[in-house]
């Protein structure tokens, strides 16, 4: 099956600088690739997504790339802000089904 | 439009009692998932259910059983609870097959075996 690996686990940004998290996949096959954001004591909520025919795609702050090739893609959060703290999860799917995640990148931004 | 609902929120069995996790979809996802969440782990599938009807097993399914009583709800049980399946777990569904949005999750069960 699958397997979904995600870099760092911890990330610590000061308010306003940008925050990178890195996922790669195994499956070439895999052509669906959600993000979600967790915060503490609730549910994960889809933040974006991307699609296997695009490159990259934006969000106001947030924006993910996706590298087919190299079988990897990525989230950038621009501008953090406090509210941005959180845990956040990456994960492949082939058309939306079985999602794979990655363990998870526990992100804290500095006031 | 409740999306998913899990219930209960918190549990607390004794190894070897058994219960049962309930989860209920009001948008008509043909898909539902059970996840079981631990720290450092990030979320793994336990079993799926592509379809009103089907159910496989996915990454972690010992210990467990499912049962898709009909297209909205999705039912996990645990026969004989054991420290090791102590976890926070989430049901969720999809619109899986048609590419369209991602998983919505449940609020979570919070269950501790002692």
């Amino acid at each position: 099956g699958e397997n979904v690996e995600q870099h760092p686990s911890t990330l610590s940004v000061q308010e306003g600088d940008s925050a990178v998290i890195k996922c790669t996949y195994s499956d070439s096959a895999s052509n669906y690739f959600p993000w979600y954001k967790q915060e503490l004591g609730k549910r994960p909520q889809l933040i974006i997504d991307i699609r296997s025919n695009v490159g990259e795609k934006k969000d106001q702050r947030i924006a993910v790339t996706l590298n087919k090739t190299a079988k990897h893609f990525s989230l950038h959060i621009t501008e953090t802000q406090p509210e941005d703290s959180a845990v956040y999860f990456c994960a492949a799917s082939i058309f939306g089904n079985q999602f794979y995640f990655g363990t998870g990148t526990s992100l804290t931004v500095i006031p | 439009n409740a999306g998913v609902t899990q219930t209960p929120k918190f549990q607390v069995l004794k190894t070897g009692q058994s219960m049962t996790l309930q989860c209920a979809q009001d948008m008509n996802h043909n898909s539902m998932y059970w996840y079981r969440q631990d720290p450092g782990m990030g979320l793994r599938l336990i079993y799926y259910s592509a379809s009103e009807g089907t159910t496989d097993k996915g990454e972690v399914p010992n210990g467990y059983n499912v049962s898709r009583l009909n297209k909205r709800e999705f039912s996990l049980r645990l026969e004989s609870a054991a420290p090791s399946q102590t976890s926070v777990y989430f049901c969720a569904s999809s619109d899986a097959g048609t590419g369209l949005g991602g998983y919505t999750f449940g609020s979570g069960t919070r269950l501790t075996v002692v």
